[in-house]
């Protein structure tokens, strides 16, 4: 069970919008920095997102990340599908003193 | 280039210990904080453990007491000494560099080593 929820799976026609949702507490997400990975099949975790709404070098603007209070969410524009892959949250969770993940969200491009 | 390359995965029985190492190019271990991630077959990411600085390093619960994060900076190269090892912990084991000027985020990540505890 993990201490960030995301939802299981979402999906969107090509050239769409999609956004992912992570649910987490005051204790992660409320006073923490998140941070978005892609994970192709097979392949390990890529950043796409840090410290809530930066990009690092070379991921496009279609990926975007927000911030408000305990939530945080992942935005996708223009979806291809080579985006087809699973995104996980992250950040810190300042009770239990450790760096967390969400369950992760399968993204299907219709 | 920027690069991580772990080894040392296998399959070990209950109970036995395995060291997994993951050698950097292109940068310092030293210089940043590191960390080991893993996935057990068709699950999500757990952070198993992180190191910030030799006296500061984080675990988490299901390995505590277990698991001991290290690095070699003559060799320039992250370990992870994993002791009464158990079923529950079969995963890929990812070892990843965090970015300096965030919070806890990991910009390269290496290809992984396939850990199996099995008798």
């Amino acid at each position: 069970q993990s201490v960030l929820t995301q939802p299981p799976s979402v999906s969107a026609a090509p050239r769409q919008k999609v956004t992912i949702s992570c649910s987490g507490s005051s204790s992660n997400i409320g006073k923490n920095y998140v941070s978005w990975y892609q994970q192709l099949p097979g392949t390990a975790p890529k950043l796409l997102i840090y410290d809530n709404d930066n990009r690092p070098s070379g991921i496009p603007d279609r990926f975007s990340g927000s911030k408000s209070g305990t939530s945080a969410t992942l935005g996708i524009t223009g979806l291809q599908t080579g985006d087809e892959a699973d995104y996980y949250c992250e950040t810190w969770d300042s009770s239990l003193s450790v760096v967390v993940f969400g369950g992760g969200t399968k993204l299907t491009v219709l | 280039e920027v690069q991580l390359v772990e080894s040392g995965g296998g399959l070990i029985q209950p109970g036995g210990s395995l060291r997994l190492s993951c050698a950097a190019s292109g940068f310092t271990v030293s210089s940043k904080y590191m960390s080991w991630v893993r996935q057990a077959p068709g699950k999500g990411l757990e952070c198993v453990s992180v190191i910030y600085s030799d006296v500061n390093t984080q675990y988490a619960d299901s390995v505590k007491g277990r698991f001991t994060i290290s690095r070699d900076n003559s060799k320039n190269t992250l370990y992870l000494q994993m002791n009464s090892l158990r079923a529950e912990d079969t995963a890929v084991y990812f070892c990843a560099r965090g970015v300096v000027s965030a919070h806890n985020a990991f910009d390269i990540w290496g290809q992984g080593t396939m850990v199996t505890v099995s008798s």
